[in-house]
Parts: C-alpha cells; structure tokens; sequence
C-alpha cells in the first residue's frame, strides 16, 4: 500500500490550526494508520494511532480522524515546538510510511 | 520506562556486513514486534523488518535476500545484519518497539537512531 501524503510542506503560524492529509492507494485495514513527529537528529516519536487514538502525554490539540484510504491528522493550535515534519504509516500485508509533510513556520 | 538504546559500526565498505544490536530496558521482550527501520533521503522511512520473542521474522521483501534479524531474549537484545551493502544502504537506521493490537499495529518506541555510511 503507497502511502501519499499533502501538501508536501505546509507554512503556518503559531496559533493557526494545521491540517495533514495521508490517502492510501488501497483501503486501509483496521484503521490501522498511525501518525509520527519527526524533528532534526530525533527519531520519530508517536502522536496518533488506530487513525484517532493518541498515547499518553501526547497533547489534546493534537488529532486524527478518516477511514478506508483517506486520513487527516489535525493539529488544533500550532504552538513552537510543533513545527517538524509528519509522517503516517499504515500496516496491512507489509509495513508503509508516507513520504513526509514538512510543517513550518510562516 | 521502556527505552531501546542501540550501537554498531557507522562505516563500511561496499560488500561489507552492516551489523547492528538494539537493548531493550525497562520493559518485557514478550508480546511486541521488535523491528528494524531505515530512513534515506531519497527513500524516506523504510521498514526492514521484524523478530519476535518466539524468533518469528518477518523482512521487506525488497531486502529480504540480504537481511537477517535475530534476538538474545536472555539480554532483551535483537540485532540486525544486512549483507553486501552498496551506498544505496547509507541511512539512519533505528530500532523500535511495534504494538499489534486488535489488528492495529504501530511503533510507540524508537531508538536514537544510527548514521550507516557505506564508502569506499
């Protein structure tokens, strides 16, 4: 399964609310699509999964929703540390992620 | 708190072995899919593969024939190997902890990630 996410980089400010889109190329089992936060010289680190649950200690502003091929992950409120790059990745027969969106300052 | 912390050699030369090892501390070896990924610029986030507590694997299939992963449960260790690298296999390479659950699965703990460079 490709994984296409848009835009490819998204400029915002702090304050604005974010919108990340992740569309499969085949239906996704299970909701089984997960959202990471990458910033510089960090691993990636896990905000969303089962397309709407968020871990322990990941904040309320962020969110995702969808089903089937289409996912977005919502981030209410920019605030500073939240400009990084996304990714999705979803599980079926193989493991996939998306090419990235890169979210930056304004 | 589970923290995987991993080690290996940063530079190889082409044909050489790439041999990796990532420790898993303060959480169980058991029920979790213990896995490879790589990340290049110009292939983004790669999934290498898998071990199982039981030994169970599972590879991409794009590296399958170069790549074996393999555990020491008595350590809460997994390492990875990938044979015959070219510069196509310098990347970021990071172990991480996978969930399955209710046929939902994701990667709720990385390590910090290691350069691999292949050179000559």
């Amino acid at each position: 399964i490709v994984l296409t996410q848009s835009p490819g980089t998204l400029s915002l400010s702090p304050g604005d609310r974010a919108t990340l889109s992740c569309r499969a190329s085949q239906s996704v089992d299970s909701n089984s699509l997960a959202w990471y936060q990458q910033k510089p010289g960090q691993a990636p680190r896990l905000l969303i999964y089962g397309a709407s649950d968020r871990p322990t200690g990941i904040p309320d502003r962020f969110s995702g929703s969808g089903s089937g091929t289409d996912f977005t992950l919502t981030i209410s409120r920019l605030e500073p540390e939240d400009f990084a790059v996304y990714y999705c990745q979803q599980y079926g027969y193989s493991i996939t992620f998306g090419q990235g969106t890169r979210l930056e300052i304004k | 708190q589970v923290q995987l912390q991993q080690w290996g050699a940063g530079l190889l030369k082409p044909s050489e072995t790439l041999s990796l090892t990532c420790g898993v501390f303060g959480g169980s070896f058991s029920d979790y899919y213990w896995t490879w990924i790589r990340q290049s610029p110009g292939k983004g986030l790669e999934w290498i593969g898998e071990i199982t507590q039981s030994g169970s694997t599972n590879y991409n299939p794009s590296l399958k024939s170069r790549v074996t992963i393999s555990a020491a449960t008595s350590k809460n260790q997994f390492s990875l190997y990938v044979g015959s690298v070219t510069a196509a296999d310098t990347a970021v390479y990071y172990c991480a902890r996978g969930v399955l659950r209710f046929g939902e699965f994701h990667f709720d703990h990385w390590g910090q990630g290691t350069l691999v460079t292949v050179s000559s």
